[in-house]
């Protein structure tokens, strides 16, 4: 019921290329879903989030797409760059709620 | 602005000994959690407080203490390092009244039991 599934493991593509990170849910209960960009040696970072009652939420070049039957949600990183280099997490928690539960990351590599 | 401080970044222990990972924000949040991070296992919760004087286990709270007797400091206590308590520690800390709800992360220690 506190799972966060989250695919894939790692991504590599080219500058420009569209990487895309899949994650899945179990529990109802979860109305808020951040996720993380994380560079090596530096603690997670806040980078976009989005709740159920919409299906899509776009910031810059990064987009989240949910499925609220589905319980699945992706983030898009559109025209990706090598900076965009970096450990991807998605979360799940409830508003205002302090107990996040983490997929287990997706390292993303933008060759150059 | 210093956000999430957190002391030490490196440390190296001998098994059996004890620690104390320091946690301090300066942001008036209420809320504070710790977590490890492993290869291939995201980031597990420790211990949480959801502010001064209270506490609460997470997902893996197994040989870790915690106290929160002020709004801005956690720290971590390792009562006896173990080997598999070799990993990546982050503070983190949040607030519901603000407006995006997720967390302001530390920059890590990284822990190491021999």
């Amino acid at each position: 019921q506190q799972q966060v599934k989250q695919s894939p493991q790692s991504l590599i593509v080219q500058k420009g290329g569209i990487p895309i990170i899949n994650c899945a849910y179990e529990n109802t209960a979860f109305d808020y879903f951040p996720w993380y960009q994380q560079f090596p040696g530096k603690g997670p970072a806040l980078l976009i989030a989005i709740r159920p009652d919409v299906s899509e939420k776009k910031e810059g070049r990064f987009t989240i797409s949910f499925n609220k039957s589905a319980k699945q949600f992706s983030l898009h990183i559109m025209d990706s760059q090598p900076g965009d280099s970096a450990t991807y997490f998605c979360a799940a928690q409830r508003t205002g709620g302090f107990k996040t539960i983490f997929g287990a990351g997706t390292r993303l590599f933008v060759k150059a | 602005n210093a956000g999430v401080t957190q002391t030490p970044k490196f440390q190296v222990l001998k098994t059996g000994q004890s620690m104390t990972l320091q946690c301090a924000q300066d942001m008036n949040h209420e809320y504070m959690s710790w977590y490890r991070q492993d290869p291939g296992m995201g980031l597990r919760l420790i211990h949480y407080s959801v502010g001064a004087g209270i506490t609460d286990q997470g997902e893996v709270p197994n040989g870790y203490n915690v106290s929160r007797s002020t709004t801005e400091d956690f720290p971590l206590r390792l009562l006896s390092a173990a080997p598999s308590q070799t990993s990546v520690y982050f503070c983190a800390s949040s607030s519901p009244r603000g407006k995006l709800y997720g967390y302001t992360f530390g920059s890590g220690t990284r822990l190491t039991v021999v």
